[in-house]
Parts: structure tokens; sequence; C-alpha cells
């Protein structure tokens, strides 16, 4: 069964809009992590934000907010005042068990996000 | 802090010969390193896991003898292509764990192609 599910295979959106990627997961731990990782074309793989499953509050770094909906299995992406530099892919990743234990990401298929001006 | 490179960017090699590609943790002492694969227009897959000073431990459907890892030292993490086929075209990106939070940290990538 399919781990990390990202629908969406691509997206467009008009510069300074919000935009919402969305990505679901599946597993039966209790302790796991989330991941967004931007992909440009350049290839190198960038770090966006991370939630761990106890985690209460919606995890925020600057324009990047995920939107953690436990109960659904939801960790959607949302960023926001989109910029032309944010046209990239974009991946969801889920790391299960506990820190330090697995250490195993699994990615999402991806979704490319192309930012209009 | 927590950089990490990869060695070369990009390489081209004949079919049957052995490419080697370095991953390095520049700030940091990595206990871990993870190699993926990741096919044009598709997500990246893991390979394998290495560990400093012990053998890789390998995904399903990866073999073992054609890609070769070694793990020498708590920076230095280097995957061999070993008779390399064009269908090994690929982009191999690198990641390593360590530093104080853990988190994996990825390089820029390596992109292979064989003619």
């Amino acid at each position: 069964a399919q781990k990390i599910t990202q629908t969406q295979p691509g997206m467009f959106v008009q510069e300074k809009e919000a935009v919402t990627l969305d990505c679901t997961y599946d597993t039966s731990d209790q302790s796991y992590g989330l991941f967004w990782y931007k992909q440009p074309s350049s290839g190198e793989m960038i770090f966006l934000i991370y939630q761990g499953s106890y985690d209460e509050q919606n995890a925020t770094e600057g324009r990047y907010s995920l939107n953690f909906q436990k109960a659904r299995k939801s960790a959607n992406l949302v960023i926001s005042a989109s910029q032309l530099g944010d046209s990239a892919m974009y991946f969801c990743a889920m790391r299960e068990g506990t820190q330090g234990g697995s250490e195993k990401l699994v990615f999402g298929k991806g979704m490319k996000l192309t930012v209009n001006p | 802090g927590a950089v990490v490179s990869q060695h070369p960017s990009w390489v081209i090699c004949k079919s049957g010969t052995s490419v080697k590609i370095e991953c390095r943790s520049l700030d940091f002492q990595a206990t871990t390193m993870f190699w993926y694969r990741q096919f044009p227009k598709q997500s990246l897959m893991l390979m394998a896991t290495s560990n400093e000073g012990s053998k890789a431990t390998y995904e399903q459907g990866v073999e073992k003898d054609k890609f070769l890892i070694n793990h020498a030292s708590l920076t230095l993490s280097t995957l061999t292509v070993t008779s390399a086929h064009p269908e090994d075209s690929s982009f191999y990106i690198c990641s390593a764990r360590g530093g104080t939070s853990g988190e994996q940290y990825f390089g820029p990538g390596t992109r292979l192609t064989v003619t």
C-alpha cells in the first residue's frame, strides 16, 4: 500500500496568492515524522518543514505552514504569498518510528507547482 | 551548517565501465548516509542505508553487487555503479544524518548518463 499519497500532479497559482499542496499518509506507528521538500530544476532537495506526530501545534517556517490533521492522516503544505521562485517539484515524505530508530524516509510521487506572474 | 556535497555533479560513462560517486558531509559527522535514485519525473527511491564502518543495508530489489557502497569514515560515503548499463542512467542523491538534530541533509545529486 502506498504510504505517502500526493494526488495533485501539478498546480498553477498566481504570484502572491496562497496555495495548498495535499499529502495523505498511511502508517500504523504512533510515532512518525512528516516532511516537505522542494526540488527545483537543479535537482537539489531543499528541506522546507517538519511535523512530528506528537506535535500539538502545526509547524510553521516563514511562508510555509503544515496543516496537520492526524485523524485524517493528512499533512498538507500551505505556501502563503507565492513567489516565482516557488515554482518547483514538491515532495511529501514520512519517517516512521522514533528519531534514532528507523531513519528511512518514504517519499510521495511529488507534485509540480508553477507560480505565474 | 549541515552541508552535504556530492562529486561529481554529473558524469557520462560508457556501458560496461564503473563509476564512483562521492557523498561528503562537510561540517558534521554523519553516522548514517542514504543513497537514493530518482528517474525523470519520478520520486526518490531509497537504494541503501550505510552506516560508518559496517556493511550497507540494501532495499529490496537493489543489487548489492552492482551498487557498491562504502562508508569509510564519518564524513564520506561512496557509491560505485559497476558494469554500468544505459538503464542505470539516473539522478543519484545522497543524504546524511547527523548533527545535533539527527535530521537528514541532502546532497545536490549526481546525474549519471550511461551511453
